[in-house]
């Protein structure tokens, strides 16, 4: 079966760094997206990452190693506007997304 | 500057009655997609379309029947609701197929709760 895997919730100081992993094993691989969901709104894109490596935006980072199926998102300066869920989701072989259930963030003054 | 509109926002059902859910994008986009989104999953994928004219069944399709009638417009139905249906549904729309240029863009999503 498919499956991506998230922790469930992580806690963080304002100003800090923050690291959310994610790992999966999907039927193919066409690209690892990372969305922002704040409480009761709308996903919306964060990045996309289908070569190995760091991809870079402003304060936020994310990497991707095909060989182990791992990805991560790295908050920088991390400000309360960040409390949010982040959703981990790849593209397998038939362009379909696979989601994981989101990692809630919470960040404490 | 609309992009995904999903109407309606709220909506309480009793069991065996049927709805529809509208998503509207205004970006021209080929590709609109429903989701449904329960506590402690991941967003499932009920339906989708590549264009105009077209549906194709997602992983939990049984219970929803959807119509693309319009490039635009993209309906969800539901015939005879059932409480395992109690769940924040999302529309999305993307230009093509999912890509490095291509996010899907989503809607404000619509929560529906049957009695």
């Amino acid at each position: 079966g498919q499956n991506i895997d998230q922790p469930t919730e992580m806690t963080a100081t304002e100003g800090a760094i923050v690291q959310i992993n994610c790992t999966y094993q999907t039927s193919g691989f066409n690209g690892l997206f990372w969305y922002q969901q704040h409480a009761g709104e709308a996903p919306t894109f964060l990045s996309y990452n289908v070569l190995d490596g760091l991809e870079e935006k402003g304060r936020f980072s994310s990497f991707l190693s095909r060989s182990k199926g791992y990805s991560y998102l790295l908050l920088k300066e991390l400000q309360m506007k960040d409390s949010a869920s982040y959703l981990c989701a790849v593209m397998d072989s038939n362009y379909q997304l696979i989601w994981g259930a989101g990692t809630k963030l919470i960040i404490k003054p | 500057n609309a992009g995904v509109t999903q109407t309606p926002k709220f909506r309480v059902l009793k069991t065996g009655q049927s709805m529809t859910l509208l998503c509207a994008q205004d970006m021209n986009h080929e590709y609109m997609y429903w989701y449904r989104q329960d506590p402690g999953m991941g967003l499932r994928l009920i339906h989708y379309s590549v264009g105009e004219g077209t549906t194709a069944k997602g992983e939990v399709p049984d219970g929803y029947n959807v119509s693309r009638l319009k490039k635009q417009n993209f309906l969800l139905g539901l015939e005879s609701a059932a409480p395992s249906q109690t769940s924040v549904y999302f529309c999305a729309s993307s230009y093509s197929e999912t890509g490095a240029d291509q996010p899907q863009h989503f809607g404000d999503g619509t929560r529906l709760s049957i009695l």
